[in-house]
């Protein structure tokens, strides 16, 4: 069935480090690929999608490309922030009758000043 | 309301007991999802409504698993005989239509002992 990989973590980086979670995903047809974000004591809350091969999702110096030969969708940002620390999730939406997400077990950041 | 609203926040209750939990969607959102997560995994789906309707309950574990919608906006997650097992963060979700983006809830704890 359609699943997501993704990093598993913790993830700890120092302030204006580079970041890259990893997400994969199994799937059949062409999926929308989505990153959504946990901050401490808050609801998901979507980061970015992408809908096709290739496409870039970007968002709050996040970006993510939809890689179909390789089947990933790695969430990138060139300089992490403290207030970026939080549970990342990268999740898949194979349409249909549904639209339902399917999700990976989540990523925890913490930045540290 | 401004977004999606679930009551209560938090519920405890010994095993045997049946719950209830609600979920008041986004005003105008035809499309409401209900999804279960388990510590250290990310949400896996439950059920979807479209207006009144569950269009797709394919995600309840068991029978013990119950959702109504009656009048297409507040939607209730009914279960019954509640085990240790069902204890999980129970989030609701909802979306203007099908494939449009879906807002999440901050969830209900649920803890059975």
């Amino acid at each position: 069935g359609d699943s997501v990989t993704q990093m598993e973590g913790p993830v700890t980086l120092s302030e204006e480090a580079f970041l890259t979670i990893n997400c994969t995903y199994t799937a059949t047809g062409y999926p929308s690929l989505f990153w959504y974000v946990q901050y401490p004591g808050e609801g998901l809350q979507l980061l970015l999608k992408a809908t096709k091969a290739d496409d870039k999702g970007s968002n709050k110096g996040f970006e993510a490309t939809y890689r179909k030969e390789t089947t990933s969708f790695h969430l990138e940002k060139g300089s992490v922030q403290v207030s970026d620390s939080a549970v990342y999730f990268c999740a898949l939406s194979t349409g249909g009758a549904t639209n339902k997400l399917i999700f990976g077990t989540g990523t925890l950041l913490a930045v540290q000043p | 309301g401004a977004g999606v609203s679930q009551t209560p926040s938090n519920k405890v209750t010994e095993k045997g007991k049946y719950v209830e939990l609600r979920c008041d969607p986004i005003s105008g959102h035809t499309a409401l999802y209900w999804y279960r997560q388990s510590l250290g995994q990310g949400p896996e789906f439950l059920i979807y409504f479209q207006g009144t309707g569950a269009a797709d309950d394919s995600g309840l574990p068991n029978d013990r698993f119950f959702a109504v919608r009656p009048e297409g906006s507040v939607s209730t997650l009914k279960i019954q005989r509640t085990e240790r097992g069902d204890s999980a963060v129970y989030l609701c979700a909802s979306s203007f239509a099908k494939n449009t983006e879906a807002f999440f809830g901050q969830g209900t704890r649920l803890t059975v002992v």
